[in-house]
């Protein structure tokens, strides 16, 4: 069974700091991986997939397949980033069948 | 475009009973998918429904079906509730392209007393 694991339950940084998101999976397949993202009182939301290859709001995120990680980086972190974090995996085969980890709040202080 | 809108909000009820949730896709979407997010927890996938049948699902019991109608619509219904089905019920709306990313409601608070 596929599985994610976002170790850090909260990451807290302070403005212009980087950041680093962690995400590890485990699926034997090729997967398709996806980072959500839920802002306070918004809708979780898509921030990026990996098979786009692109930056968003200045995240980027690189699929390793031999470390089976797909961790979340933005060089210098702005407060309206705070927010909650999933990341998620999909199987090819599995039409839009996500299974997320459990999430990392990023807090990011003045 | 409202997006997706799931009702109702809130929900209380107590063990034994039973629950209709509904969503709404956002416009021009054909697939619904619906998640349960505990708290503390990531959302897990229930099942998705596409041409009104359930295409996928997840690892949950018969207790949890589905309905999707032919303006894309879908209800999500839990048999004989129990405490641990408390939690955040999410639909997802999405077109069967899959390029195109999954759109999420607000979701429905189920309580169970």
């Amino acid at each position: 069974a596929q599985r994610v694991t976002q170790p850090e339950k909260l990451l807290s940084v302070f403005k212009g700091a980087p950041v680093e998101l962690k995400c590890n999976y485990s699926y034997s397949g090729s997967p398709e991986l996806f980072w959500y993202v839920q802002y306070s009182r918004q809708r979780l939301q898509l921030l990026l997939r990996h098979i786009s290859r692109e930056s968003i709001k200045g995240f980027t995120a690189d699929l390793n397949k031999g470390e089976t990680s797909f961790h979340l980086k933005k060089p210098f972190a702005q407060e309206e980033d705070s927010a909650m974090y999933y990341c998620a995996l999909s199987r090819f085969q599995d039409f839009q069948k996500l299974v997320f980890g459990t999430g990392t709040r990023l807090l990011v202080s003045p | 475009d409202a997006g997706v809108t799931q009702s109702p909000t809130h929900l209380i009820k107590t063990r034994g009973q039973q629950v209709t949730l509904r969503c709404s896709p956002k416009s021009g979407h054909d697939t619904v998918s619906w998640y349960q997010q505990a708290l503390g927890q990531g959302p897990q996938f229930i099942f998705q429904y596409y041409e009104e049948e359930e295409r996928q699902r997840g690892n949950f019991p018969d207790r949890f079906s589905g309905h999707q109608f032919p303006n894309y619509s879908s209800e999500l219904n839990v048999n004989a509730l129990l405490l641990g089905d408390s939690a955040l019920y999410l639909c997802a709306s999405s077109f069967r392209d899959r390029d195109q990313p999954q759109h999420f409601g607000d979701g429905t608070r189920l309580s169970i007393l």
